[in-house]
């Protein structure tokens, strides 16, 4: 199994820029996060997913965050406009819902905006 | 809120020593505990998790102590080498799939 993917890996953007994240889960699991971690703040959580469908957004920090997913193996988390205190690394991860098997986390994306 | 609370912040051990990391929490609805492990660079990995049903699980050098009276729980790392050397974070889950986690615990192991 190639695990959760996601790209780009890294991302350097100027301010008022969009940035898209993207995040491909596990095939089989039904449920979808999106993480930031920075070091003030540790993980966060931003939003998830059940079934492609968003459960609890209240993770997300404005609504220049916005979060899609059109299908069981494909995610967004877009940033519009960025800003630089958005630099952080970004998480996605995915697990069975109800499965209580855990999740599993992909390598991140590491933001900066200059 | 912090829904665990984690200790200690930072940790350093002797290689071959005993690594101890400690977790509580208040929610009694919280089924299910795992220990994330994170490398510099690299996404949190799943290390072990324990339900609290049981009061330890031992998968290798590594154990959780669950104490569900006192609602804590703890992960140990016996033999510690140099390659645990990492970020800890334990974690509660409560029937749905939103995971809580703790501040985490930067191990170091002194070779």
């Amino acid at each position: 199994d190639a695990g959760v993917i996601q790209s780009p890996r890294h991302e350097v953007t100027e301010m008022g820029q969009e940035v898209t994240l993207r995040c491909k889960p596990i095939s089989g699991h039904n449920s979808l996060f999106w993480y930031r971690q920075t070091m003030m703040r540790g993980l966060e959580l931003l939003i998830y997913f059940n079934n492609n469908v968003p459960i609890d957004d209240s993770g997300m920090p404005e609504d220049r965050f916005s979060a899609k997913m059109p299908n069981a193996s494909f995610s967004t988390l877009k940033i519009q406009p960025s800003e630089p205190r958005d630099s952080a690394v970004y998480f996605c991860a995915s697990s069975l819902y109800r499965g209580g098997s855990g999740q599993y986390f992909g390598p991140g994306t590491r933001l900066t905006v200059t | 809120q912090q829904q665990v609370k984690q200790s200690p912040q930072s940790l350093i051990v002797q290689k071959g020593g005993i690594s101890i990391i400690n977790c509580a929490y208040e929610n009694t609805a919280f089924d299910y505990f795992p220990w994330y492990q994170q490398f510099p660079g690299k996404g949190p990995a799943l290390l072990i998790a324990i339900r609290p049903d049981v009061s330890e699980k031992k998968e290798g050098r590594f154990t959780i102590s669950f104490n569900k009276s006192a609602k804590q729980f703890s992960l140990h790392i016996m033999d510690s080498q140099p390659g645990d050397s990492a970020t800890y974070f334990c974690a509660a889950l409560a029937g749905a799939n939103n995971l809580f986690f703790g501040t985490g615990t930067r191990l170091t192991v002194i070779p």
